[in-house]
């Protein structure tokens, strides 16, 4: 099984900051990763997926990128909404492997 | 807009069955994979399962299989997720999402869309 892991666990940043959150996958897995935001109470929210596209509507001060085993999540510019919890998460297809990294809190 | 909106929130007790629902709208059912997703108390994300509406094939994360049972009824748009004999340990969130085709060097399928849960809470 490929695992992910995310560092750090809990990370806390000032409002203007800009942050990076890495995930790293047990085995190559290319560029099928995606990353989510859940917000306290909330359902998650795909930010990006291929590790570095843009999902449609969210602001441009998130990024992705990386490739293999090694990927990274920066958000620029923080805001006080950005506060939530960031997941990773493999896309594998074939057989089907839809793991999530533990997560990364974000306190702002 | 897509929507999927889930039943409601679960009381039950060890050892009781129950089959919890997620109906989508605003896209065609039929062609996007319905995933489910566990998160327990104060925990991270784990993936159940995926269903194809349009011929029922369904996917388990190994660690789900035999535990809960996937299923959709594509005529009123609707999956489900269902337990045949809860345990304490089933206590959590449940998120049903769609899967959308992406392309990640080759097809992908992140969770574009989210239920916005089901709490679930066994407890005798």
């Amino acid at each position: 099984d490929i695992q992910l892991t995310q560092s750090p666990s809990f990370l806390s940043a000032s409002v203007g900051d800009r942050v990076t959150i890495t995930c790293r996958a047990s085995q190559d897995i290319s560029g099928y990763l995606a990353w989510y935001q859940q917000k306290p109470g909330k359902a998650p929210n795909l930010l990006i997926y291929a590790a570095s596209t843009l999902e449609s509507g969210v602001p441009s001060r998130f990024s992705g990128s990386g490739s293999g085993t090694e990927f990274t999540l920066t958000i620029s510019n923080l805001q006080p909404e950005d506060l939530a919890t960031y997941y990773c998460q493999q896309l594998i297809r074939y057989p089907p492997d839809y793991t999530f990294g533990q997560g990364t809190r974000l306190e702002i | 807009e897509v929507q999927l909106v889930q039943s409601g929130a679960e009381v039950k007790k060890p050892g009781e069955s129950l089959k919890i629902s997620c109906k989508g709208s605003g896209y065609s059912f039929t062609n996007y994979w319905i995933g489910w997703v566990r998160q327990m108390p104060g925990k991270g994300l784990e993936w159940m399962g995926v269903i194809y509406p349009s011929n029922s094939d369904t996917r388990y994360n190994p660690s789900f299989q035999g535990q809960v049972t996937i299923s959709a009824d594509k005529s009123i748009t609707t999956a489900y997720v269902q337990w045949s004999s809860l345990k304490a340990s089933d206590t959590a969130m449940y998120y049903c999402a769609r899967l959308r085709v992406g392309y990640c060097g080759g097809d992908c399928y992140p969770f574009d869309s989210w239920g916005q849960g089901t709490l679930v809470t066994v407890s005798s």
